[in-house]
C-alpha cells in the first residue's frame, strides 16, 4: 500500500478556504484516493474519492495533479463544525479492503 | 436501518480478565473491521474480515482474537486484557466497491487498569 504523508494539524478561520494536502509518492497506477473526516468520540465518515484530476461534490473538492503523487482536499468556507480530523488513504479496490489511516491532520477551525 | 452497531459503549476491565466486543451490521456487508484509536493517534487495523468464517491480522493484531461466524456480526476478543489496551475500539464494515464508503459505529471506550 502506498505510504501517506499529511501534516499533522492546521489552524483556519471561519469563512476561509482550507486545502489540506497529502503527500503518496509510492502511489500504483490502479491506486484510488479517499479522504475521510473524523469528530471526536465518532468513527470517521467518507468525503469524497478520486483517481485524476479534480472531483467535487457538496462538501468538498479533491484536486489531483498528472504525477498523481500528492492530492489536495478543498474544502470551501468553513465552519467551527469543520474542526476533525481528516485522513487520506491510498488503494485499489483489491487492496482497500485493509484500509489503513495514517495519523491524519488535524484542522482546527477558529471563529 | 441500524448501520453498524457495537455493543458495549464503554467497559472498565482488570488486568488478565477477558472480554468480547460485538459489532453487528445489517447492510449486507462483506467486509468487517475492528480498529484501535489511542489518544491523539489515527485509526489502527487490528483485524479484518472479508467474508463470513474468514479472518485476516492487521496492523496490531496481538493480544486480540476475532471471529465471523455469521455475516452480520465480527466479534473481538481480548483474552487476558492489558493496560496497553486501553483504548478507544471501532469497528466498520464495507461494500466491496468504489467510491463505497466504510460505515463507523460509534466506538466501544475500553479502560483496563
Amino acid at each position: 500500500l502506498a505510504k501517506t504523508t499529511q501534516p499533522i494539524s492546521m489552524d483556519s478561520y471561519e469563512g476561509q478556504e482550507v486545502n489540506i494536502t497529502c503527500s503518496h509518492n509510492n502511489i500504483a497506477t490502479n491506486d484510488y484516493i479517499t479522504w475521510y473526516q473524523q469528530f471526536p468520540s465518532q468513527g470517521p465518515r467518507f468525503i469524497i474519492q478520486g483517481y485524476k484530476t479534480k472531483v467535487t461534490n457538496e462538501v468538498a473538492s479533491l484536486f489531483i495533479p498528472a504525477d498523481r503523487k500528492s492530492s489536495t482536499l478543498s474544502l470551501p468556507r468553513v465552519s467551527l463544525s469543520d474542526t476533525a480530523v481528516y485522513y487520506c488513504l491510498v488503494g485499489d479496490v483489491d487492496n482497500f479492503n485493509k484500509f489503513y489511516f495514517g495519523s491524519g491532520t488535524k484542522l482546527n477551525v477558529k471563529p | 436501518n441500524a448501520g453498524v452497531t457495537q455493543t458495549p459503549k464503554f467497559r472498565v476491565l482488570k488486568t488478565g480478565q477477558s472480554m468480547t466486543l460485538l459489532c453487528a451490521q445489517d447492510m449486507n456487508h462483506e467486509y468487517m473491521y475492528w480498529y484501535r484509536q489511542d489518544p491523539g493517534m489515527g485509526l489502527r487495523l487490528i483485524h479484518y474480515s472479508v467474508g463470513e468464517g474468514t479472518t485476516a491480522k492487521g496492523e496490531v493484531p496481538d493480544g486480540y482474537n476475532v471471529s465471523r461466524l455469521k455475516k452480520q456480526n465480527f466479534l473481538l476478543g481480548l483474552e487476558s486484557a492489558a493496560p496497553s489496551q486501553t483504548s478507544v475500539y471501532f469497528c466498520a464494515s464495507w461494500l466491496r466497491a468504489l467510491n463505497s464508503p466504510l460505515h463507523f459505529g460509534n466506538g466501544t471506550r475500553l479502560t483496563v487498569t
